[in-house]
């Protein structure tokens, strides 16, 4: 099984709409949570951590259920351009504490 | 303040040849990491360092060396290339893997073997 599960998509939607992603991992233990974005054929750039408690960062919203092991990114009001790959990423712990594990990312379009 | 620097930005080799991605970061992390990214696998771990002096593989380590002499640099070697090995790296770097610090990329290698 791999250690982070998200949706595949492609999500295309038309602007202003509200938009989410689902991700969910393997390891109960692990420890930090991202998403990060990823335009064509560039580096993949921190959008933002995942807390507990859930957190904002003005049109985005991601959510943490450890009990359930999934995370979610809610997009609203989609600009064209958060057209990108987004992907859902979780830290390790203990023995692999250095390591980041990806999801395979989920393609958004938001179209005009 | 320059982030973390790849080089070179593409390359070509011939089957057999070795050489080695450059990746430099200035912001004193002690986590970096080396990924490739493959059409439809997402990025896979090759080798990460938790601080100079100290390695480890990731899950396609296979072809692979790293070092980590220092705190800024972490270059990776590929032995004998191979046309398995055509891929776009990417270097990335963390001040720490806790309290969710992320980690900060280099703008890739585009390498293709021929």
């Amino acid at each position: 099984r791999k250690e982070v599960e998200q949706d595949p998509g492609p999500f295309n939607v038309p602007e202003g709409a509200t938009v989410a992603f689902n991700c969910t991992y393997s390891n109960s233990a692990s420890q930090s949570f991202f998403w990060y974005r990823q335009d064509c054929r560039k580096e993949p750039k921190l959008l933002m951590s995942v807390y507990s408690s859930g957190n904002e960062d003005g049109r985005f919203t991601a959510q943490l259920n450890r009990a359930s092991q999934y995370i979610s990114l809610l997009i609203r009001d989609s600009k064209l351009s958060d057209s990108a790959t987004y992907l859902c990423v979780v830290t390790g712990r203990g023995s692999t504490l250095g390591r980041l594990y990806f999801g395979r990312g989920t393609q958004l379009t938001v179209w005009p | 303040n320059a982030g973390v620097t790849q080089t070179p930005k593409f390359q070509v080799l011939k089957t057999g040849q070795s050489m080695t991605l450059q990746c430099a970061q200035d912001m004193n992390h002690e986590y970096m990491s080396w990924y490739r990214q493959d059409p439809g696998m997402g990025l896979r771990l090759i080798h990460y360092s938790v601080g100079a002096g100290i390695t480890d593989q990731g899950e396609v380590p296979n072809g692979y060396n790293v070092s980590r002499s220092t705190t800024e640099d972490f270059p990776l070697r590929l032995l004998s290339a191979a046309p398995s090995q055509t891929s776009v790296y990417f270097c990335a770097s963390s001040y720490s893997n806790r309290f969710n610090y992320g980690y900060t990329f280099g703008s890739g290698t585009r390498l293709t073997v021929v």
